[in-house]
């Protein structure tokens, strides 16, 4: 059975930092794709960042709201996907979460969701 | 960059009958990489149907999913009380994703 078990929520500042991690199991992670996926409160989802896999070189995008601000990131060695977000805004308040890239591009697999509340 | 409409925004329906949700494109796109989904409360989404009309694992069905250009729809035959729920399509458009704003099926 696949899982993805997220951790790293919370609370922090405008300006501030905070790293999400995604762990999997159930399937071949080194073999997957990764993405994030965020919703504010009452809001739809946002595509956040993906990360392809090794033969891809990791390569990484990003939605344009968070370019240059989050970076992800992981280790096959782990089987965890990573978000780094730096220079958090109020408007990155938001349940964030990771999910595994299947069949035509589509999001096969989603984590519980983790909760990131940027205020003073 | 593509943006996804889906109509109606809200849905309300008794178990049983037939639900229809739309989603067009602000420009033709891949039907390949056209997919839904749906949320329940408080939960975390689902794939139901991708390509677009291939259902996801598990997925029963009475889902189903067609369409192409700019225009695209998903179907659920008979409503089942585990359906009520919000439904969004995503389009894949070689670089970056993108969510229609959703689409809420209510208990009448």
């Amino acid at each position: 059975e696949v899982q993805l078990l997220q951790s790293g929520g919370g609370l922090v500042q405008p300006g501030g930092s905070l790293k999400l991690s995604c762990a999997a199991s159930g399937f071949t992670f080194s073999g997957s794709s990764m993405h994030w996926v965020r919703q504010a409160s009452g809001k739809g989802l946002e595509w956040v960042a993906r990360i392809r896999t090794k033969p891809n070189n990791f390569a990484t995008t990003y939605g344009a709201s968070v370019k240059g601000r989050f970076s992800i990131s992981r280790d096959d060695s782990r089987n965890t996907v990573y978000l780094q977000m730096d220079s958090l805004k109020a408007e990155d308040t938001a349940v964030y979460y990771c999910a595994t890239e299947g069949w035509l591009r589509a999001f096969d697999h989603w984590g519980q969701g983790a909760q990131v509340t940027v205020s003073s | 960059e593509i943006v996804l409409t889906q109509s109606p925004g809200t849905l309300s329906l008794s178990p049983g009958e037939r639900a229809t949700i739309s989603c067009r494109a602000s420009q033709s796109v891949s039907s390949s990489y056209l997919a839904w989904y749906h949320q329940k409360r408080g939960q975390a989404p689902r794939l139901l149907v991708y390509g677009p009309s291939n259902r996801a694992t598990g997925i029963p069905d009475r889902f189903s999913g067609s369409g192409s250009g700019t225009d695209f729809t998903l179907t659920i035959s008979r409503l089942e009380p585990e359906d009520f729920a919000v439904y969004y399509c995503q389009h894949y458009d070689g670089s970056s994703w993108t969510f229609g704003q959703g689409t809420k099926v209510e208990i009448k």
